[in-house]
């Protein structure tokens, strides 16, 4: 069954670096997103992405969060400044429709990198 | 506001015994409602989805769950639970309004005794 891949699967990295996490989702999904778990909290949705843009993100998805599908595989997460607080499990996930599309769609998501800012 | 619960932060069972994990959710309108696994060191994988139409569902791993609008819950459950169904349970909530965006509640582990 096709998979959504994440790399790294950890990256430490200290505070003030840029980090880029990268995903590779299903070949033949539109619809991309990167959500995130800090230690003990709840998932929580950063950004969606579709046809070469954002089409929704979050409070938390601040100037310091960009997204790129640089190719036509690779979908990245970059991070410019990282902070502390930064730290958490980030996870891509993809589908091929939207939810209310005729295929109704769930998210296929990856393993996750996991982040850590020193 | 809008929000998933669920009550169980942590819930421990014997193997072969009954699962059952708990989640309500607050919307005005019905949800698209759905349950992932993560198993240490994986990812979400998802066990099961309920968009519209029989409100029991049947998953995979042997999982099903009922989705009951007068009490806004959407219960996963197991007759009988392996070893390997030990792991972090989540229940997820998106809404035709808001595209593919889930809101997930913070998750069960779940604990199998031998």
């Amino acid at each position: 069954e096709p998979e959504v891949t994440q790399t790294p699967s950890h990256q430490v990295t200290q505070m003030g670096q840029e980090v880029i996490l990268r995903c590779v989702p299903i070949s033949n999904h539109l619809y991309f997103y990167w959500y995130r778990q800090i230690l003990g909290q709840k998932v929580e949705f950063l950004v969606s992405f579709y046809n070469n843009e954002i089409s929704e993100k979050s409070e938390i998805f601040d100037d310091q969060f960009s997204v790129e599908r640089p190719d036509g595989s690779n979908f990245t997460l970059k991070i410019r400044s990282t902070k502390l607080e930064d730290s958490a499990m980030y996870f891509c996930a993809s589908s091929p429709l939207l939810l209310q599309g005729a295929g109704r769609s769930p998210l296929h998501f990856g393993n996750g990198t996991r982040l850590t800012v020193t | 506001a809008q929000s998933v619960t669920q009550p169980d932060i942590h819930i421990t069972v014997s193997e072969g015994a009954s699962l059952e994990l708990r989640c309500n959710y607050s919307y005005g309108a019905t949800p698209y409602l759905f349950w992932y696994v993560q198993s240490p060191g994986q990812g979400l994988q998802l066990l099961l989805k309920y968009f519209s139409g029989d409100t029991l569902v049947q998953g995979i791993k042997g999982f099903e769950a009922e989705f009951k609008r007068s009490q806004s819950s959407f219960n996963l459950r197991k007759p009988s639970v392996h070893w390997s169904d030990a792991a972090e349970y989540f229940c997820a909530v998106g809404l035709k309004a808001a595209g593919n965006k889930l809101t997930f509640g913070g998750g069960t582990r779940v604990l199998v005794k031998p």
